[in-house]
């Protein structure tokens, strides 16, 4: 079956940084998205990953090997604001994105 | 209005009743997705539109009917649910169901509640 993994909830404090990891196992692979979700609102997408290596954005960068199945989402220079839910998502061989649980993502002043 | 819009925002029924909901995308998408999210986890995958044709249903019960009048509305109406069906209702909407990054915007969801 397909599967995506992350934790379940991480707690960070501000002007840290903190790790979202995310390991996967589907069918294929045609990229990998981090989207950010807070509580009561719409996804909001962050980034997209679909070859090895790290991908910069400001404050978050995503990181991707597919030999490993594995992604990882950085967040620096925390801010009260980032406490939300970070869902990763692949899309398997049918175009299909797989979503994992989410990690909901508490800070701390 | 920008984005994605979903009306109404929250929703309580009986088992009984029938609803729709609606969704809204101004971005000039061409596909349009329903998904279910249930408190902790995954997003359940239960339609897609892609140039107004349906392309994919997930195995979803006959009392969910998705309905794709044109490339900008999508509506999900419900008829006898159950009240395991209570869960945030998200649409979202990308360029076109194909290959690609094809980002996945989403609205902020129809909250529903079966009594």
């Amino acid at each position: 079956g397909q599967n995506i993994d992350q934790p379940t909830e991480m707690t960070a404090t501000e002007g840290a940084i903190v790790q979202i990891n995310c390991t996967y196992q589907t069918s294929g692979f045609n990229g990998l998205f981090w989207y950010q979700q807070h509580a009561g609102e719409a996804p909001t997408f962050l980034s997209y990953n679909v070859l090895d290596g790290l991908e910069e954005k400001g404050r978050f960068s995503s990181f991707l090997s597919r030999s490993k199945g594995y992604s990882y989402l950085l967040l620096k220079e925390l801010q009260m604001k980032d406490s939300a839910s970070y869902l990763c998502a692949v899309r398997d061989d049918n175009y299909q994105l797989i979503w994992g649980a989410g990690t909901k993502l508490i800070i701390k002043p | 209005e920008t984005g994605v819009t979903q009306t109404p925002r929250h929703l309580v029924m009986g088992m009984t009743n029938k609803k729709s909901l609606k969704c809204e995308q101004h971005l000039g998408h061409n596909a349009m997705y329903w998904y279910k999210q249930s408190a902790k986890k995954p997003l359940e995958l239960m339609f897609v539109y892609n140039f107004k044709e349906q392309t994919e249903n997930n195995s979803v019960p006959s009392r969910f009917s998705p309905e794709c009048p044109n490339s900008s509305h999508l509506f999900l109406h419900l008829h006898t649910l159950q009240p395991e069906d209570s869960a945030l209702y998200l649409c979202a909407s990308s360029q076109d169901a194909g290959g690609g990054p094809d980002t996945q915007y989403f609205g902020p969801g129809t909250r529903l509640t079966v009594l």
